[in-house]
């Protein structure tokens, strides 16, 4: 089974801090992505990337970037951490040739205080 | 308008019930759907996909596929508490790798 595994479960983090959230996938999947999910929005994609160093935006970009310097690895940063973006965040992968949709990691609950 | 449309629920249905779920969505060119659960607090995991037109069946689930109408859904046959959970219905488009998720059906199933 693929396994995509995220750093951290829970993080809470302090307003202004730079926040790196990281991504592993083990299957050496080409597409990783992040999303943010919150109450009544829904999934909203935040970035993704096709192959190393490819990067990207997807619906909701502002205060992110992301870093893919290995296949395997994919990182989401915020630059300078706000209040509004406590969230539960999801990276995923995904091959394309094989089309059998997106797997999942377990999920990091941010909060920044 | 959403490009992939779930009614938010909650659907409630008693155990042993079908639970029926639908998803509408807009590309017409849309090639692969996929439909996902998701546990308060946890990651949506896969649970079908579908490429082709017609029924297509894994144990207690059965996903139903109708291109030219644009909609794809899901039946959960004898329906049990544990099938309480959120799906999301997900639709690969005709161009790209991403796929593109619905808003997700709140299912309650009451013993």
């Amino acid at each position: 089974d693929v396994k995509v595994t995220q750093s951290s479960r829970y993080l809470v983090k302090r307003t202004g801090e730079k926040v790196f959230l990281e991504c592993v996938q083990d299957m050496d999947h080409e597409n990783m992505f992040w999303y943010r999910q919150d109450p009544g929005l829904g999934l909203r994609l935040i970035y993704f990337s096709y192959d190393v160093k490819m990067k990207e935006k997807g619906d909701i970009p502002e205060g992110y970037s992301v870093s893919r310097e290995k296949k395997e690895r994919f990182s989401l940063i915020l630059e300078s951490a706000s209040t509004n973006q406590t969230s539960m965040y999801l990276c995923a992968s995904y091959r394309a040739m094989v089309n059998y949709g997106y797997t999942f990691g377990s999920g990091t609950r941010l909060t920044v205080v | 308008q959403k490009e992939v449309e779930q009614n938010s629920g909650p659907l409630s249905v008693p155990e042993g019930a079908i639970a029926s779920l639908n998803c509408t969505y807009s590309d017409r060119g849309s090639q692969s759907f996929f439909w996902y659960r998701q546990y308060s607090g946890k990651s949506p995991e896969l649970i079908m996909f579908i490429y082709s037109n017609g029924d297509k069946e894994d144990g207690r689930f059965t996903a139903q596929l109708n291109k030219a109408s644009q909609y794809v859904s899901l039946l959960i046959r004898d329906s049990q508490p544990s099938d309480s959970a959120t799906y999301l219905c997900a639709v690969k488009g005709a161009a790209g790798n991403k796929l593109t998720f619905g808003g997700g059906t709140r299912v309650l199933v009451k013993p």
